[in-house]
């Protein structure tokens, strides 16, 4: 069966360091959009990416950036974390915002 | 800014009686979706209303779209705990490529 998978699942770095969280698809959706979720907030776009070599800013894209090298995989980078980028990130695609968004499990990422 | 918000933020009630949670939205749109979320998981796709549309089903869900008040509503008739989770409506904000959620409505239902 087709999945979204997004590794590691909790993380815990220090401020300034690099981070990358993965997201893998199998779905062959173009479409592939990353989210951090903070209570009271609920869900805020990050980046998204329309296909390969295609990448957009969303709402609250300072400090972090993505790239889409292939059609499978769109992996969020925080170039220096930041206590306020400690969240849960979650990693969605689809074939388009005409239909469902399917979801990864969410990385729980702690910047100390 | 947010596009959608739900209504209301959190909704507690004893199980087998339905739930209703609303959500508005500011913009034009093609489509609204709701989504659950259970702890600590990712979000799972429920139903998926068309602009054109007013009123749809699915199984124990029923929602409905008045896009001339910019408003949705979920049902969820004779709930059961398992009901108990997030629920978040999501649009294509403004005819766009992105889905725009709400901050969701917690729901608890009670045995």
């Amino acid at each position: 069966d087709a999945e979204i998978t997004q590794s590691p699942r909790h993380k815990i770095t220090e401020t300034g360091r690099q981070v990358t969280l993965a997201c893998h698809q199998t779905w062959n959706h173009n479409n592939m959009f990353w989210y951090r979720q903070d209570l009271g907030h609920g869900l805020r776009l990050i980046h998204y990416s329309y296909g390969v070599q295609d990448t957009n800013k969303g709402e609250v894209s300072d400090g972090y950036s993505v790239s889409r090298s292939n059609t499978e995989d769109l992996p969020l980078t925080l170039e220096s974390a930041a206590s306020s980028q400690t969240s849960v990130y979650f990693c969605a695609s689809s074939e388009s915002t005409q239909r469902e968004a399917f979801f990864g499990q969410g990385t729980r990422l702690t910047v100390v | 800014s947010q596009q959608g918000e739900e209504d209301p933020q959190a909704l507690s009630i004893q199980e087998g009686e339905n739930a209703t949670m609303n959500c508005s939205y500011k913009t034009s749109i093609n489509n609204l979706q709701w989504y659950r979320q259970n702890s600590g998981r990712g979000l799972v796709h429920l139903i998926l209303i068309r602009s054109n549309e007013r009123e749809k089903h699915s199984g124990r869900l029923r929602v409905t779209l008045d896009t001339s008040k910019k408003s949705s509503s979920l049902l969820i008739t004779a709930s059961r705990a398992a009901d108990t989770a997030s629920y978040f409506c999501a649009t294509d904000y403004n005819y766009g490529q992105n889905f725009v959620f709400g901050p969701g409505t917690r729901l608890s239902v009670l045995p």
